[in-house]
């Protein structure tokens, strides 16, 4: 079965400073990757996805990922980081093989911004 | 304004009741999810549903029961052979059941037992 895992539960990390948060999947034949991201005592919002083409994807405030199907890797990074982007980050798969829509989500890793 | 509205916001349940808890989506998306959220433990998939009057267990039903009878609702309920209720509770919608299509979320539920 597929699976997940967000290496770090918390990253504590200076305004302006570079972020990387890892995630990392079982392999699969096919797959197709997002980031979320929630703010307290709210849902989740789509961050970014890879479905495919490029292994660089990027979002709107900044944030990227690179998809590496070698080292089954969906790293998120962002050069430089606002105190409002703290919040929990959560990494999903699915299967390119299923036609269910699932999704399996990683832990979360609260991504703590600090001035 | 579309989206998915869930309600209530916050809910407080004695041990021993069922409990029911409303997702509502404008979207005209035909697939809808509930998911539950434990602190450390991620996202984890009650049940799902791809159209109308039909739905599937997910990875932890047990203690759970839905029902789909309009696009725009899926409702979940919370029984009490649900041993641990006390979690965050998510709904989404996609515009259909593929897996590469964007989830969407509502704002969540928050429900604690007595």
């Amino acid at each position: 079965a597929q699976s997940v895992t967000q290496l770090d539960s918390q990253v504590p990390v200076f305004e302006e400073a570079p972020v990387e948060l890892r995630c990392n999947y079982s392999s699969s034949v096919s797959v197709y990757l997002f980031w979320y991201v929630q703010y307290p005592n709210q849902g989740l919002q789509l961050l970014l996805k890879y479905l495919s083409g490029s292994t660089l994807v990027e979002s709107i405030n900044g944030f990227e990922a690179e998809f590496n199907k070698s080292q089954t890797s969906f790293h998120l990074r962002k050069p430089s980081v606002h105190i409002s982007d703290t919040a929990e980050y959560f990494c999903a798969v699915s299967d390119g093989s299923s036609n269910t829509g699932k999704l399996i989500f990683g832990q979360g890793t609260t991504l703590q911004v600090k001035p | 304004d579309g989206g998915i509205t869930q309600s209530p916001k916050y809910l407080f349940r004695k041990e021993g009741q069922n409990v029911t808890l409303s997702c509502e989506q404008n979207l005209n998306h035909d697939a809808m999810y509930w998911y539950r959220q434990d602190p450390g433990q991620g996202l984890r998939l009650i049940y799902y549903s791809q159209i109308v009057n039909d739905f599937q267990k997910g990875d932890i039903a047990e203690g759970y029961s839905v029902s789909r009878e309009k696009k725009e609702s899926f409702p979940l309920t919370v029984t009490s052979a649900q041993k641990n209720p006390t979690a965050f509770y998510l709904c989404a919608s996609s515009i259909e059941g593929s897996t590469y299509n964007e989830q969407f979320f509502g704002p969540g539920t928050r429900l604690t037992v007595l």
